[in-house]
């Protein structure tokens, strides 16, 4: 059972790009939540999707953030208009149907802004 | 105050150590407890679930305390491998989803 897929492992944007991350759960998941760590931080919440809904959205920044999780395909996190303070790990984990509480992370992906 | 808080560290012990962490939260409303562990610049991986009777698994032994609102971890038998940081999560109370991290506790096992 292939584990939660994130790519790109590594995303190197210049100010003022778009950023787009992108994950797929575990097989039978249908549940996606995304963290961000900055650097010598915590994992810090951002949001909670299942498919076609944003369940909870309050640990997002209130602009040029935005998630998605369509009814095909996988998770996409997008940043817009990159910034310098937006580099950091961002992770994507998944947990099962049916109200299971264990999350499982993917191997995240860096982004640095240049 | 912090929703959730751990001692940073780093606890640096030697092999065959034991050693243990605690995390405490604020929230006495909280539910369903959760130890990761973290190498460095890696993802977070699933250690074990604490539950209320208390969770045991090999060397790793996960108690939960509600009345003073601490989760803990003992690890026994310290292997060199075991040399990560250690993360507490947490759901909140309306259960939506969210993990609360705390900081995590460094651990580090020397030969």
């Amino acid at each position: 059972n292939a584990g939660v897929m994130q790519n790109p492992r590594h995303l190197v944007r210049r100010r003022g790009q778009e950023a787009r991350l992108r994950c797929s759960p575990m097989k039978g998941h249908s549940h996606v939540y995304w963290y961000r760590q900055l650097p010598e931080e915590g994992l810090k919440f951002m949001v909670y999707l299942q498919k076609e809904n944003i369940i909870d959205e309050s640990g997002m920044p209130k602009e040029r953030f935005s998630a998605e999780f369509p009814k095909e395909g996988p998770s996409i996190l997008r940043i817009q208009q990159v910034v310098r303070g937006d580099s950091a790990a961002y992770f994507c984990a998944s947990s099962p149907d049916k109200g299971r509480l264990e999350q499982y992370f993917g191997p995240g992906t860096r982004l640095t802004v240049t | 105050r912090k929703e959730v808080e751990q001692d940073p560290g780093p606890f640096n012990v030697p092999e065959g150590a034991t050693v243990a962490f605690n995390c405490t939260y604020s929230n006495s409303a909280s539910q369903s407890f959760f130890w990761y562990r973290q190498d460095c610049r890696k993802e977070p991986k699933l250690l074990m679930s604490v539950y209320s009777s208390g969770n045991e698994d090999g060397r790793f032994t996960a108690q939960l305390n509600r009345a003073s609102q601490y989760i803990s971890l003992l690890i026994r038998d310290s292997k060199l491998s075991d040399s990560a940081t250690y993360l507490c999560a947490l759901h909140g109370s309306s259960n939506t989803g969210k993990l609360i991290f705390g900081q995590g506790t460094t651990l580090q096992v020397k030969p």
